[in-house]
Parts: C-alpha cells; structure tokens; sequence
C-alpha cells in the first residue's frame, strides 16, 4: 500500500483564491511528522510546513496551514489568497517512528497552477 | 541559511559512461540524501549518509554507489550510465536524525537538482 497518496495530479486555481491539496497517508505508528514541500519550476525544493501526530493544533506557516484529521488519515495542505508564485509542484511527506532515513515518504506530487 | 550545491543542473552521458553527480552542503549537516525524482513516481531514495565514510542503501540502490569522504560533501556514482537512469538527482541534507516532536532536525534541504540525461 502506498505510504503517501496524492489523488490530485493537477490543480487550477483563481489568483487571491484558497485552494486545498489533498494528502492522506498510511501508518500504524502513534509517532509520525507529515510535511510539505514546494517544488518550483527550478526545481528546488522548498520546505513548506509540518506537523507531529501528537500536534492538537493544526500548523501554520503565514499563508500555508496544514488541515490535520487524525482519524482520517488526511494532512492536506491549504494555500490561502494564491499568488502567480504558489504556482508549483507539491509533495506530501510523511516521516515515520522510529526516524531513519528509509522512514521518509514522498507522495507522487500535486501541480497548482495559479490563474491570473 | 542552509545551502545546498549540486555541481552540474543539467548533463548529457552516454551509455557506459561514468558519471558522477557532486553535492555540498555548508550548514555542518549530519545526514545527506541522494534522491531521485521521476514523473508519477514521487522522489525514490537511492542512499544515505549519516557520517562520514558511513552509508545505507535505500530504495533504489542498484547501479549507484554513493562517497562521502568529508562531512560537507556527498557523491553519487553511476559505474555505467544506462538510459534507463536518465532522470532528475535530488541531493539533500538534514542536521540530524531527531526524535519525536518531530523538528528541524528532521527538515530536509534541497538542492537545486542535476538532470541527467543517457543517450
């Protein structure tokens, strides 16, 4: 089963807008951190945001806040008033307990595209 | 701010050729990764290093092999390109393994990325 599922390869979204992208992830850890990245078309990618399994509040990082549901298994992450520049490729990741590097998992990616 | 520097953004190999991808970190990390990205796919890890002259596989091991002589610096060899390993290179690096609450430790820095390209 896949770690990391992204459902939406492509977005489209109005300049100003919110726009949210959908994560959901696959553990049976209790301790796990989920974050996001942003890839532009440079392609560097840019650390976004993150969020422990123990965290009760949802993060948030000026315009970018992480919509944490437990139970639901869901981390999606919402861009609020969108900019030409959110336009991007962005990952979904999820970092398991105990940490090591082959416990990072990357989901398949979401482009947002920003409409003037 | 931390950097990350990967030596080329973009080569063009051929079949058999030797190729080696370079990335340098200055931010004193411990842990560096070599990832590799493809359409679909996500970001696969080839290896890691946490020290110095140490290393572990990842996902995708077979034909690279990885050197880390000085803490800074973190390579990717492909003994024999195939066309097959034409893709994107991710290099990045992290302060440390870190536990739970999960904190920068944990963050990964990106380099820009090197395409390879084996014709």
């Amino acid at each position: 089963a896949q770690k990391i599922t992204q459902t939406q390869p492509g977005m489209f979204v109005q300049e100003k807008e919110a726009v949210t992208l959908d994560c959901t992830y696959d553990t049976s850890d209790q301790s796990y951190g989920l974050f996001w990245y942003k890839q532009p078309s440079s392609g560097e990618m840019i650390f976004l945001i993150y969020q422990g399994s123990y965290d009760e509040q949802n993060a948030t990082e000026g315009r970018y806040s992480l919509n944490f549901q437990k139970a639901r298994k869901s981390a999606n992450l919402v861009i609020s008033a969108s900019q030409l520049g959110d336009s991007a490729m962005y990952f979904c990741a999820m970092r398991e307990a105990p940490t090591g590097a082959n416990n990072l998992f990357f989901g398949t990616g979401t482009r947002l595209t920003v409409i003037p | 701010d931390v950097k990350v520097t990967q030596s080329s953004r973009y080569l063009v190999k051929r079949t058999g050729e030797k190729v080696f991808l370079e990335c340098v970190q200055d931010m004193d990390h411990e842990n560096m990764f070599w990832y590799r990205q493809d359409p679909g796919l996500g970001l696969r890890l080839i290896y890691f290093s946490y020290d110095v002259k140490m290393k572990e596989k990842g996902d995708i091991p077979e034909g690279y092999s990885v050197s880390r002589e000085k803490k800074e610096r973190f390579s990717l060899i492909l003994e024999s390109a195939s066309t097959n390993q034409t893709s994107m290179y991710l290099c990045a690096s992290s302060l440390g393994q870190g536990v739970y609450p999960f904190s920068g430790a944990n963050v990964l820095t990106f380099g820009a990325g090197s395409r390879l390209t084996v014709l």
